[in-house]
């Protein structure tokens, strides 16, 4: 199984700053069809998990512009421009490239 | 509005078994590859099953192989996850996803004596 790897896992962060997220993966992510098929989700305490992005870069619709993916391969971001209040909560990397879809093990945002 | 609804959870001995059901509305399931993610109380997230748009190949986690069976009633738009011989370790908050993209709100499932 493809192995994804957060850090850091704990993310203090003052209203206002930049916060970046990465993920790697223990293979590449590269689908034959030639896609990459990662995405970046946000789950606040008590919701459902809502995807941020999509094929690595794409941000699904409604997602504020201060949230961007970034990467390629094995190595993936997820950079926050100015952190806002309502960012607090968990964020979770996914590859669907291959099966089984596997997750990393979340990166918790805090606001200091 | 793309809305996913799940319902069948509930409390299960070890060994016994459940039938989860998603209801989908604002899009046809069958046109969309449909998954089952759940998250243990507490922690993180895994991908159990999915099942490809349009026909019925399916796809398992190593875990739960022999034992959940994933299906699709495209008459009435609705996703299951049939789930026999249930442990311990399948409690948790069980997810219908649309594409990697919309989730519904999630159904609990315990397994406990």
């Amino acid at each position: 199984d493809v192995v994804m790897t957060q850090s850091p896992l704990s993310l203090p962060v003052t209203l206002g700053q930049p916060a970046s997220i990465s993920c790697r993966s223990s293979q590449s992510l590269v689908h034959i069809d030639g896609n990459t098929y990662f995405s970046w989700f946000q789950q606040r305490p008590g919701q459902s998990p809502r995807r941020l992005t999509y094929k690595v870069s794409n941000r699904d619709s409604g997602v504020p512009d201060r949230f961007s993916g970034s990467g390629s391969g094995t190595d993936f971001t997820l950079k926050i421009s100015r952190v806002e209040a309502d960012d607090a909560a968990i964020y979770y990397c996914m590859q669907h490239t291959h099966w089984p879809h596997t997750f990393g093990q979340g990166t918790k945002v805090e606001i200091k | 509005e793309v809305q996913l609804v799940e319902s069948g959870g509930g409390l299960v001995q070890p060994g016994g078994s459940l039938r989860l059901s998603c209801a989908g509305s604002g899009f046809t399931l069958s046109s969309f590859y449909m998954g089952w993610v759940r998250q243990p109380p507490g922690k993180g997230l895994e991908w159990v099953a999915h099942i490809k748009e349009y026909g019925s190949e399916t796809f398992y986690v190593d875990h739960v192989k022999g034992r959940f069976t994933i299906s699709r009633d495209d008459a009435k738009n609705l996703l299951y996850l049939q789930m026999n011989s249930l442990r311990a370790e399948d409690t948790a908050l069980y997810y219908c996803v649309r594409h990697a993209q919309d989730w519904g709100q999630g159904t609990l499932v315990t397994v406990s004596s």
